[in-house]
């Protein structure tokens, strides 16, 4: 059974520091890896999707990569804002039926 | 290029009681998906529609769940006789096999059993 490990559970950083979120998972055996952002009481909203055979992604200040073969994902944040306070979420995409969520990593930037 | 839709936002309701769930995807996606989270927790996997087959379902999902996704449009999510463990946000996602799989999330419905 796939389970999906999310490291640190909470982080407080002042504005404008670069910062690494980590997710671990237990089965390789992934189809792509996603990172979502979820606002409180809101849905997730996806900010990077990295395919099975792909090292890393880039968007904007964003940036994660993909170790399959040690089942770990760091999203990279640069130049932190107070806007991006939210809960990052780490999935992983177990075939086309679902992705296994880790239990996510509140963020909080202080101005 | 409407995103994924819910209705309602937020339900309360008494133990016991049926609620019915809507979800509008991605107009042209064919893979849709539902998602339970509980407070504090990551969401988890309920069940998965291709087009109007439901092709699998969680063992989360007792038999008083039931989703359905006629003609392969919108789905409904279904919990009759609700219980207080119930509560959560229902979140429903959709996709296309062509795009990578990458899952696209509506705002969830917000379930409250009294």
């Amino acid at each position: 059974k796939q389970e999906v490990t999310q490291i640190p559970a909470a982080l407080s950083v002042p504005e404008g520091e670069n910062l690494v979120l980590n997710c671990s998972f237990t089965d390789s055996a992934i189809y792509n890896l996603q990172w979502f952002r979820q606002d409180p009481g809101k849905g997730l909203t996806s900010l990077l999707l990295i395919q099975s055979s792909q090292r890393e992604q880039t968007s904007g200040r964003l940036n994660a990569s993909l170790d399959k073969s040690s089942g770990r994902s760091t999203l990279y944040i640069a130049a932190s804002q107070p806007g991006d306070s939210a809960t990052y979420l780490c999935a992983v995409g177990q075939g086309a039926q679902k992705l296994v969520f880790g239990q996510g990593t509140r963020l909080t930037i202080n101005p | 290029d409407t995103g994924v839709s819910q209705d309602p936002r937020h339900k309360i309701t008494k133990r016991g009681q049926n609620v019915t769930f809507r979800c509008d995807p991605i107009s042209e996606h064919n893979r849709l998906y539902w998602y339970r989270q509980t407070l504090g927790q990551g969401p988890e996997f309920l069940t998965y529609f291709q087009n109007e087959a439901q092709l699998e379902k969680s063992r989360l999902l007792s038999d008083r769940f039931s989703a359905e996704r006629p003609k392969g449009s919108f789905s409904t999510l279904e919990i009759q006789r609700t219980e207080q463990g119930d509560s959560a946000m229902y979140l429903c996602a959709s996709s296309l096999a062509s795009t990578g799989r990458e899952q696209f999330f509506g705002p969830g419905t917000r379930l409250t059993v009294l």
